[in-house]
């Protein structure tokens, strides 16, 4: 079936410096990603967003970043804080009711 | 604003024994409604989601069973639990294209 993964399962970065965090989809029907951030206990936080006909979108320190011609979404987060520290999880949607979610990349701001 | 609410926030059950789990959204109307479990260390898998009072639609069989009493309630249930019905039950809403997350309940069965 379809499915949506993550290229790393744990990334470490120093405060500070910029964070990337990978995703790779199958779908190719999919037209809408989503990136959560999920902090331990706690569901899943929306913090962007891209419709298929863009390739990049912005945020506040966030940038997401489509490529659908090798079916690739990152999320780029700027000068990484220890509060940015948490899993974040890409997921896709094609219309339908089902979005599929990949396992999620866990990020550790280092001091 | 719309809030989405979900209890417990945490259970401990037997197997064998019987489940409800509530969530409730404010601040909108004829949400759709969506269940989904959270193994640990996994992804997200949608389990029911609901488009209106009444109909629900199951993703994948299990032991596991929903319902939509009212407009923005949904409440997910057994009638005996299993050692692998444990994990994070997540409640979510949708907003245009968007889902948006309860608190979650972190279900252990022992």
């Amino acid at each position: 079936g379809e499915s949506v993964g993550l290229h790393l399962p744990t990334l470490s970065v120093q405060e500070g410096d910029n964070s990337i965090i990978n995703c790779a989809y199958s779908n190719s029907a999919s037209d809408y990603f989503i990136w959560y951030k999920q902090e331990s206990g706690k569901g899943p936080q929306f913090i962007i967003d891209i419709r298929s006909n863009m390739d990049k979108r912005q945020g506040q320190r966030v940038t997401v970043l489509l490529n659908k011609t090798v079916k690739h979404l990152s999320l780029q987060i700027a000068a990484t804080q220890p509060g940015d520290s948490a899993v974040y999880f890409c997921a896709e949607n094609d219309y339908g009711q089902n979005f599929v979610f990949g396992p999620g990349t866990r990020l550790s701001v280092l001091p | 604003s719309q809030t989405i609410h979900q209890w417990p926030a945490t259970l401990v059950q037997p197997v064998g024994s019987p489940l409800s789990l509530e969530c409730t959204v404010e601040g909108t109307s004829n949400p759709n409604l969506y269940w989904y479990r959270q193994a640990a260390g996994r992804g997200l898998q949608l389990l029911f989601y609901s488009v209106g009072i009444g109909q629900i639609s199951s993703e994948v069989p299990q032991n596991l069973s929903a319902s939509r009493p009212q407009d923005r309630q949904f409440i997910l249930s057994s009638k005996k639990l299993l050692l692998s019905d444990s994990g994070f039950y997540l409640c979510a809403w949708r907003f245009g294209d968007t889902q948006y997350f309860g608190p979650g309940t972190r279900l252990t069965v022992l």
